[in-house]
């Protein structure tokens, strides 16, 4: 079954301890983003990457890093999670038809206290 | 900056009505705009794709319309069910650009 899968589904943390929100996708494709969901605010790219080790920044990067070395994996990483940072967070997929169709995974809701 | 304003109020239908959602956006047209479905606790599920050139896109029982002088998509759910209910929403992607540009969403609630 094609899908993205994000580890963990919830996670309560406290400020400053790092943490890492895993993310694989099964489709080959080539892009991948991760976003922060606010009410209100809507769904806002942190970081984007269109390959292997190429990576850039999207609307919201502060505070936050990722890395693709696979191109099924783009983990998302908070050296120093504040509480601002608390929000649920989706890592996508989409392959370079250039519709840039996005593929979710189910999502991962970070506390940080 | 682009804005894109969806209904933040839900929207509340009764079953077998048409549900219709609006999609309004500030500046240039994008290349393409597409609609997506989000249940609670879920990621957003891709339904529909219209392009700039195109008027409609029909799949089933929903049909998107995209007027570029109006600045304005409509996403239509026709013989609506308590299943549709959900929040539905517009994204855009502008030309050479590999960004998604999300709306906030609208909730629907269609009764029995």
């Amino acid at each position: 079954e094609a899908q993205v899968t994000q580890n963990p589904r919830y996670l309560i943390t406290v400020t400053g301890k790092k943490l890492t929100v895993t993310c694989s996708q099964n489709m080959n494709h080539e892009y991948m983003s991760w976003y922060r969901q606010d009410p209100g605010l809507g769904l806002r790219q942190i970081y984007y990457s269109m390959n292997v080790e190429v990576t850039d920044k999207g609307d919201v990067p502060e505070g936050y890093k990722v890395s693709r070395k696979e191109k099924r994996n783009f983990p998302l990483i908070l050296e120093s999670p504040s509480p601002n940072q608390t929000s649920l967070y989706f890592c996508a997929s989409s392959d370079r038809t250039g519709k840039n169709i996005q593929y979710f995974g189910a999502g991962t809701r970070l506390s940080v206290l | 900056s682009q804005k894109i304003e969806q209904n933040s109020e839900a929207l509340n239908i009764q079953e077998g009505k048409t549900a219709t959602l609006t999609c309004n956006y500030t500046n240039y047209s994008p290349a393409y705009l597409q609609w997506y479905r989000q249940d609670p606790g879920r990621g957003p599920v891709f339904l529909l794709l219209i392009r700039e050139n195109e008027k409609e896109k029909r799949k089933e029982r929903l049909k998107v319309t995209f007027d570029t002088t109006l600045k304005q998509s409509l996403f239509h759910i026709t013989a609506s069910q308590p299943a549709d209910s959900a929040t539905y929403l517009c994204a855009l992607l502008y030309t050479g650009f590999q960004k998604l540009v999300f709306g906030t969403g609208t909730r629907l609630l269609v009764s029995p």
